[in-house]
């Protein structure tokens, strides 16, 4: 079945340096593929998201960048603060209304 | 707040009883969903529902039923669970169904013994 792969599944970086998560796809279809942050105790919230027909998308300091002939879709974290400290998931779509998750990259900021 | 609202937010039940998670969405959106959380994996899509029709079932078994009485709140009624199905439930609605924001509601951790 399709699915999409997430690396790393934790990731350590210190305060100020930038993390970088990457995820693959199966679908060649999938034209939607969103990011999410979770919090402890929270459900997830989508960060950012890019469209098939776009490559790179910027919000201040994250930007994704998507690559269709390989199918791989990456999040970047710059300036990290201790509030990036969570888990991130990315997701791509399928058929009209489906989205299909990654395992998550759980992002520890050391002070 | 995210404006999707869940409860219980922790529910202990044994595999004989029967149970109801709420969600309530207070977005104006037509389409719902019900996902299940487990540790280190992805999220599974388990129902989705727009404009109170369900239009997906993933394959899911008979002891989750999923009920949507208007396009506002959401259900899952659960009867007589196995231990494996302990997790995180989470709610979700989005503008419509299709590539969409989902906005989450923070969850209900089941714990079935």
């Amino acid at each position: 079945g399709e699915n999409v792969e997430q690396h790393p599944s934790t990731l350590s970086v210190q305060e100020g340096d930038s993390a970088v998560i990457k995820c693959t796809y199966s679908d060649s279809a999938s034209n939607y593929f969103p990011w999410y942050k979770q919090e402890l105790g929270k459900g997830p919230q989508l960060i950012i998201d890019i469209r098939s027909n776009v490559g790179e998308k910027k919000d201040q300091r994250i930007a994704v960048t998507l690559n269709k002939t390989a199918k791989h879709f990456s999040l970047h974290i710059t300036e990290t603060q201790p509030e990036d400290s969570a888990v991130y998931f990315c997701a791509a779509s399928i058929g009209n209304y489906q989205l299909i998750w990654g395992a998550g990259t759980k992002l520890i900021i050391k002070p | 707040e995210t404006g999707v609202t869940q409860t219980p937010r922790h529910l202990v039940m044994g595999m004989t009883n029967k149970k109801s998670l709420k969600c309530e969405q207070h977005l104006g959106h037509n389409a719902m969903y019900w996902y299940k959380q487990s540790a280190k994996k992805p999220l599974e899509l388990m129902f989705v529902y727009s404009l109170e029709e369900r239009v997906e079932n993933n394959s899911v078994p008979s002891r989750f039923s999923p009920e949507c009485p208007n396009s506002s709140h959401l259900f899952l009624h659960l009867h007589t669970l196995q231990p494996e199905d302990s997790a995180l439930y989470l709610c979700a609605s989005s503008q419509d169904q299709g590539p969409y924001e989902q906005y989450f509601g923070p969850g209900t951790r089941l714990t079935v013994t």
